[in-house]
């Protein structure tokens, strides 16, 4: 069975810093396109970030360009955002969630989501 | 970088059939995939490359993509079926290549 979890989440100050990493199982790790997507309270989905099977392409959002970093790390199964100088508007559950394999493929499976509020 | 429009709002009563429209600059020349979400939930998989259904996803969902117009169809909506439904795209041109539109709250009546 496929899973991804999340964690890391939680209460920030603004411009801090936090990491948040997702466990995925099931599945060969190694063999998918990874992404986040957020969704900020009583609004829609948002798309954050993407890495690649291999790490070799990544894409931000130019919400968060520049102050976020995706990773991952195969042989651990494991996706990662790194999130600094945090802002309000970056108060969100955020989803890890998996590309299925071919151009143009949906987001096939989600994870619960982990909860970011920055607030002072 | 690439627009995906959805109306806020469709309501239905139950039996009878939702449209949920997803529009965009000739997205017939693209797949489309659609998101079912319930309050609290995580999203769900309904409908991948326009028509396609996931195992588990009733015959009622169904979907379809031409011109500047992608449809997620609902037949026979149930209570159930209420929730908030988005169409995401990939735009191979861009360096945000992923993208949702605003997402459409479904009313069942």
């Amino acid at each position: 069975e496929v899973q991804l979890v999340e964690s890391g989440g939680g209460l920030v100050q603004p411009g801090g810093s936090l990491r948040l990493s997702c466990a995925a199982s099931g599945f060969t790790f190694s063999s998918y396109s990874m992404n986040w997507v957020r969704q900020a309270p009583g609004k829609g989905l948002e798309w954050v970030s993407y890495i690649s099977s291999s790490s070799s392409t990544i894409y931000y959002a130019d919400s968060v360009k520049g102050r976020f970093t995706i990773s991952r790390d195969n042989a651990k199964n494991s996706l990662y955002l790194q999130m600094n100088s945090l802002r309000a508007e970056d108060t969100a559950v955020y989803y890890c969630a998996r590309f299925e394999v071919g151009v143009g493929a949906p987001l096939d499976y989600w994870g619960q989501g982990t909860l970011v509020t920055v607030s002072s | 970088s690439y627009v995906l429009t959805q109306p806020p709002s469709v309501s239905v009563a139950p039996g009878k059939t939702a449209r949920i429209t997803c529009g965009g600059n000739n997205i017939g020349s693209k797949s489309v995939h659609w998101y079912q979400q319930k309050p609290g939930q995580a999203p769900v998989l309904v409908i991948y490359y326009d028509s396609d259904r996931p195992s588990g996803i009733p015959e009622r969902f169904s979907g379809s993509n031409s011109g500047n117009t992608a449809t997620l169809t609902i037949s026979r909506v149930e209570a159930g079926d209420e929730a908030d439904y988005y169409c995401q795209v990939w735009d191979s041109s861009s360096d945000h290549p992923v993208v949702f539109g605003g997402g459409t709250k479904l009313t069942v009546l």
